[in-house]
């Protein structure tokens, strides 16, 4: 069984560009969770989404924004891209009460 | 609002011996999960071990286990019979709700030395 996939892995932009990450979920799998990790701030959590609906949403600025597919693959927006947003940006998928990660999406902002 | 606090940002073992890592946490919910997820340097977050709150009974799986304290809102892991491919940085996390939100500590570096 795959697991959790995020691409890119890498990505490099411009302040006040706009980026968008992807993540396909394991398959099966309906909830898809996005967390920010920054050295000063630890992991934080961003939103949730489970069957294409927005459940939770953390304490970030309206510039992060996300959606799920049908297919339960879920993209996240970051618009007006700040030097502050610069992190590791992780995705995990669930079934129940379990959290699978993928490997991280890392964003430099410059 | 929930909090998880790891009071601990480095603690380091020597091979084959045992180590606590220390959790605490704060939550209004009844029913809530915690969580316990090792990051080595790939930065791939792996599930150690996970404990429901409504059961008393101590989670373990294999070399890993928990000492959960349910009054003193207190969740450490304890890895026995550590080894070199241990050392990572543990996180320590609450889901309460089932909401699908993990709230996770700072996170315990441990380094295991041969």
């Amino acid at each position: 069984k795959a697991g959790v996939t995020q691409t890119p892995r890498y990505l490099i932009k411009t302040r006040g560009q706009q980026v968008t990450l992807s993540c396909s979920p394991i398959s099966g799998h309906r909830s898809v969770s996005w967390y920010q990790q920054t050295p000063g701030q630890g992991l934080q959590f961003l939103f949730e989404y489970f069957s294409e609906t927005q459940r939770n949403k953390g304490n970030f600025p309206g510039r992060f924004s996300g959606r799920q597919f049908s297919n339960s693959r879920s993209e996240m927006n970051v618009s007006t891209l700040e030097l502050g947003d610069s992190a590791l940006y992780l995705c995990a998928s669930s079934t129940g009460n379990e959290a699978f990660f993928g490997q991280g999406t890392r964003l430099t902002v410059v | 609002a929930q909090t998880v606090t790891q009071s601990q940002p480095e603690m380091s073992v020597q091979e084959a011996e045992t180590v606590t890592l220390s959790c605490t946490y704060d939550t209004s919910e009844s029913d809530y999960y915690l969580f316990w997820y090792k990051q080595p340097p790939s930065r791939q977050m792996i599930l150690v071990i996970r404990q429901e709150a409504y059961k008393q009974q101590n989670a373990t799986e294999n070399r890993f286990s928990v000492n959960f304290q349910k009054a003193a809102k207190s969740f450490s892991l304890k890895i026995s019979d550590s080894q070199l491919g241990d050392a990572a940085m543990y996180f320590c996390a609450c889901d309460s709700g089932n909401t699908g939100k993990l709230i996770f500590g700072q996170g315990t570096t441990l380094q295991v030395k041969p």
